[in-house]
């Protein structure tokens, strides 16, 4: 069975911290890919990325920075120097190619000024 | 503009009485699914198609049904909505290709209250 946990439920950060916001996965799937969901206060649900399992290559995009490691089934997401706009739920997600999507419990960042 | 749109946004609603929670894509995505989303339990998967006419329960399908009939609609239906029920909805669509493994593009959700 497909599973991702996101252990940390509420992180809080004083602005310009950086934050690494954890996500765990299990499948016995060879060929997965795994996402970063970002669902800011007003609520819609806004793509960040998304990684297959055969590229563990490390991603940045500006501030923010994936690390993919499939020896520990991990796949962390980090923001340098948060800013307040970054608060929000974050969500990690799994899927194969069975059409299902299997979300973790989300993780929900508050910076303050 | 490339939307997924569902109505209503807001619905309260009584025990037995039977709803449905429409949703369209105008991208020609083939993928379409719904989730519900719930305080500490993320979002979760009620059912998907991965193109018309084919439809596959996700993890928490039980008291709703689907239909995909066009492409671009893929409605909810809740036959007898339970208090248990009452949560926020989101209708989402995928690019064509392999179900599932690409971006997701999320409607605006649709928050539910069973009384």
């Amino acid at each position: 069975a497909q599973k991702v946990t996101q252990a940390q439920t509420e992180i809080s950060v004083v602005e310009k911290e950086d934050v690494t916001l954890d996500c765990v996965y299990e499948t016995r799937d060879t060929t997965y890919y795994l996402f970063w969901y970002k669902q800011p206060p007003s609520g819609e649900l806004v793509f960040l990325i998304r990684r297959n399992s055969f590229d563990e290559q490390n991603e940045i995009s500006g501030r923010y920075s994936w690390n993919f490691q499939k020896s520990t089934s991990s796949f962390n997401f980090t923001i340098t120097a948060s800013q307040v706009v970054d608060s929000a739920v974050y969500f990690c997600a799994l899927s194969a190619y069975t059409g299902k999507l299997i979300f973790g419990q989300g993780t929900t960042l508050q910076v303050k000024p | 503009e490339a939307q997924v749109t569902q109505n209503p946004r807001y619905l309260i609603t009584v025990t037995g009485k039977k709803l449905t929670v429409t949703c369209s894509q105008n991208m020609n995505h083939e993928y379409m699914s719904w989730y519900r989303q719930d305080p500490g339990l993320g979002l979760r998967q009620i059912y998907y198609s991965m193109n018309v006419e084919v439809t596959d329960k996700g993890d928490v399908p039980e008291g709703y049904k689907v239909s995909r009939k066009e492409k671009r609609n893929f409605p909810l239906i809740l036959e007898s909505p339970s208090p248990n029920q009452t949560s926020l909805y989101f209708c989402a669509s995928s690019p064509p290709g392999v179900a599932g493994v690409y971006e997701q593009f999320f409607g605006p959700g649709t928050r539910l209250t069973v009384l």
